[in-house]
């Protein structure tokens, strides 16, 4: 158990929706990263926030945002959702802000799958 | 051309052999990092390393950035070790590999 926390498991919608996918960081953790993984991509990092503020943007589609609130704990929003948003995200966090040096404790994953 | 490669894609072993996976890339890094996805999808950091050799427990990883190959060596391998290995580089950003899936039976 990394102690990173994600909810929910598994998440089934429609086309055209929206979802939210939450993450809880270790305790002490400041950074939070949000990870997609889908079949024909592979591994994708979407986005960094450190302390409540964005520190590094990746391949993140503008259908997506995410925010980290003032307990750290984190959101990624996904809306208008399409068929090839179903995919596995993961949330990992790290003590410091120092992307992407530092080593990352993953969170089990929500598992999207969009019908 | 993708920036980075790894082989072989698929692996399967016997309990007890010796195991390398590589990884191959074509851009200036800083470091790489090897990371393990066990069956139920959870993922480990394993090493991040910008030169020579680290090792922790059976695991080893090298890195020769001169020549822009990571290798990954797990030594008297178990079936606990069945995983994808995935290395990411790290240049500014993180690219990730495709993985590679290994199986070890007993």
């Amino acid at each position: 158990d990394s102690g990173v926390t994600q909810t929910p498991k598994h998440l089934i919608t429609a086309t055209g929706q929206r979802v939210t996918l939450r993450c809880s960081p270790r305790s002490g953790d400041l950074s939070v990263y949000w990870y997609q993984q889908s079949l024909d991509q592979g591994l994708q990092f979407l986005i960094q926030y450190y302390n409540g503020e964005e520190r590094a943007k990746g391949n993140i589609l503008e259908r997506f945002s995410a925010q980290q609130f003032p307990d750290l704990h984190s959101e990624l929003n996904l809306s208008s959702l399409e068929l090839g948003d179903s995919a596995l995200y993961f949330c990992a966090s790290s003590p410091s802000g120092r992307f992407p040096f530092n080593e990352q404790f993953f969170g089990p994953g929500t598992r999207l799958t969009v019908l | 051309k993708n920036e980075v490669e790894q082989s072989p894609q698929n692996l399967t072993a016997q309990e007890g052999e010796f195991i390398t996976i590589n990884c191959s890339y074509s851009v200036g890094i800083s470091a790489l990092h090897w990371l393990q996805q066990h069956p139920g999808g959870g993922i480990v950091s394993l090493f991040m390393l910008s030169s020579g050799k680290k090792k922790h427990g059976r695991l080893i990883a090298t890195i020769n950035i001169q020549e822009k190959h990571s290798s990954l060596h797990i030594t008297a391998s178990h079936p606990r070790d069945s995983a994808v290995y995935i290395c990411a580089l790290i240049y500014g950003k993180l690219t990730f590999g495709q993985g590679t899936i290994l199986t070890v039976h007993p």
